[in-house]
C-alpha cells in the first residue's frame, strides 16, 4: 500500500471544527483512502472512506482532492471525546491478508 | 451490540510459559486477525484468517500461533512467550476480504512478559 502523511499533532477548541490533513500522493487508482481513529485505552476505530468523490456520515466528512494526492478528515464540531489519534490509510487491491497499515497518525488534542 | 471482545485486557506472566488470548465476535464475520501496537511501530499485524480453518502469516508471525476452529473465535497462542512479546495487542474482525471493508478492533490485551 501507498505511504501516508501526516501531521504528528493538532489542537482544536472544542465546538469548532477541525480539518485532519492526508498527503498520499503516490496514491494509485485503486487506492481506497480510508481514516481510523484511536481513542485513549482502546481499539483503532472506523471513521470513514472513500475513493473519489467526498463522503459525509454521521462522524465526519471526508473531502478528497481532485488528483487524490491529498485528503482531509473534518470534523465538524470538536468535542471532548474526539481528542485522539487519527489515522489516515491507503488500502488498494494489493493488501494481501486485508491488512491495515497503520503509520504514526495526527494526535488531535481539543482544549475546552 | 456488535462487538469483538478479548480476555484478559491485563496480562502480566513469566518467560517461557504458554498462554493464549481469547478473542470473539458476534458479527458473523468472515474474517478476523491480530494485530500487536508498540511505540513508534504502530500497528503490526501478526497473523490473520479468512474463515475457519484457513489461517496465514502477517507481518510479524515469529512465536505465535493462532487456530480458527470457529467462526466467532480466533485464539492467540503464545507457545514460549519471551520480553520481546511485550506489548499491547488486538484482535479485529470484518465481514469481508474485499479491501474496502470496515474492520472492527477489540479493546485490546496488554501483555508484560517478565
Amino acid at each position: 500500500d501507498a505511504k501516508t502523511t501526516q501531521p504528528n499533532s493538532m489542537e482544536s477548541n472544542e465546538e469548532e471544527p477541525v480539518h485532519l490533513p492526508c498527503n498520499h500522493s503516490t496514491i494509485s487508482g485503486t487506492d481506497y483512502i480510508h481514516w481510523y481513529r484511536q481513542l485513549p485505552s482502546q481499539g483503532p476505530e472506523y471513521v470513514i472512506h472513500g475513493l473519489t468523490s467526498n463522503v459525509n456520515n454521521r462522524m465526519a466528512s471526508l473531502a478528497i482532492a481532485e488528483d487524490r494526492k491529498s485528503s482531509t478528515l473534518i470534523l465538524h464540531r470538536a468535542t471532548l471525546r474526539d481528542a485522539a489519534v487519527y489515522y489516515c490509510i491507503l488500502r488498494g487491491i494489493n493488501n494481501a491478508g486485508n491488512m491495515l497499515t497503520f503509520g504514526g497518525g495526527t494526535r488531535l488534542m481539543v482544549k475546552p | 451490540e456488535a462487538q469483538v471482545t478479548q480476555n484478559p485486557r491485563y496480562l502480566i506472566t513469566v518467560t517461557g510459559k504458554k498462554l493464549t488470548v481469547t478473542c470473539s465476535q458476534n458479527m458473523n464475520h468472515e474474517y478476523m486477525s491480530w494485530y500487536r501496537q508498540d511505540p513508534g511501530l504502530g500497528l503490526r499485524q501478526i497473523y490473520y484468517s479468512m474463515n475457519v480453518e484457513v489461517t496465514d502469516k502477517g507481518d510479524v508471525p515469529e512465536g505465535y500461533k493462532v487456530s480458527r476452529k470457529e467462526k466467532r473465535n480466533f485464539p492467540l497462542i503464545l507457545e514460549s512467550p519471551s520480553p520481546n512479546q511485550t506489548s499491547l495487542y488486538f484482535c479485529a474482525s470484518s465481514d469481508k476480504t474485499s479491501f474496502w471493508n470496515i474492520q472492527y478492533f477489540g479493546a485490546g490485551t496488554r501483555l508484560s512478559v517478565l
